[in-house]
């Protein structure tokens, strides 16, 4: 099935560890997209990719990194710098301009 | 830069009855313009988008939506409500230039039974 794939649902953190979400989409789409929602509020842009081995950052890039060596995937890293990761993480792909965003399912991240 | 305001956070409605949800939007240029609705624990699930051509647009589960440029809104909209519409939706934009989607805060709607 064609698709974006997050992983995993549920990941708890300790204080002071990184923590990385994966993310793979099998749509052959270029860009890709890293989203937090927290409770109560919209999504706001974490960091985005149009293509392979490039990226930029978003509006809450600060104790967050991405990484883009393949097409198919783009993998976040929750640092021990962002001092409130507790958040429901989407990430998110398209393609051209005119076209729709396709979202994976979420992962739940929570600091323990 | 570009925006999309969702004025209601919460739109209560009774099944059987018409919905709107409302969106504005602030762009340079032609704007596309998209609708998603996101179940509790789940990631969003697209609806439909307005890219250029007729100005109601049509979509999945029977929602449609109105693009009005004078009023620079785009609404969603379904003549029927049922119970299992009640989610959160989100409108959104795309910025132009660059491939970052933006999306409002979201308008929870509760369709009673």
């Amino acid at each position: 099935d064609g698709g974006i794939t997050q992983s995993p649902k549920y990941l708890f953190r300790k204080e002071g560890q990184n923590v990385t979400l994966s993310c793979e989409q099998n749509l052959n789409h270029d860009a890709m997209y890293w989203y937090r929602q927290d409770p109560g509020q919209g999504l706001r842009l974490i960091y985005y990719s149009q293509i392979v081995n490039d990226f930029q950052k978003g509006d809450i890039a600060e104790g967050y990194s991405v990484s883009r060596e393949k097409k198919e995937s783009f993998p976040l890293t929750v640092t021990s710098a962002q001092k409130n990761p507790t958040a429901f993480y989407l990430c998110a792909s398209s393609i051209g301009e005119r076209n729709t965003i396709y979202f994976g399912e979420g992962s739940w991240l929570t600091v323990v | 830069a570009q925006s999309v305001a969702q004025p209601e956070d919460q739109v209560n409605v009774a099944e059987g009855n018409p919905l709107t949800v409302k969106c504005t939007y602030s762009v340079s240029g032609n704007p596309y313009l998209f609708w998603y609705v996101q179940y509790p624990n789940r990631g969003l699930q697209f609806l439909l988008k307005y890219i250029t051509g007729d100005n109601l647009v049509k979509g999945s589960y029977g929602f449609e939506a109105e693009f009005n440029k004078s009023q620079t809104s785009f609404h969603l909209k379904k003549p029927s409500a049922l119970v299992s519409d009640s989610a959160l939706y989100f409108c959104a934009v795309r910025d132009h230039g660059t491939y970052k989607y933006i999306f409002g805060t979201g308008t929870r709607l509760k369709v009673l039974a």
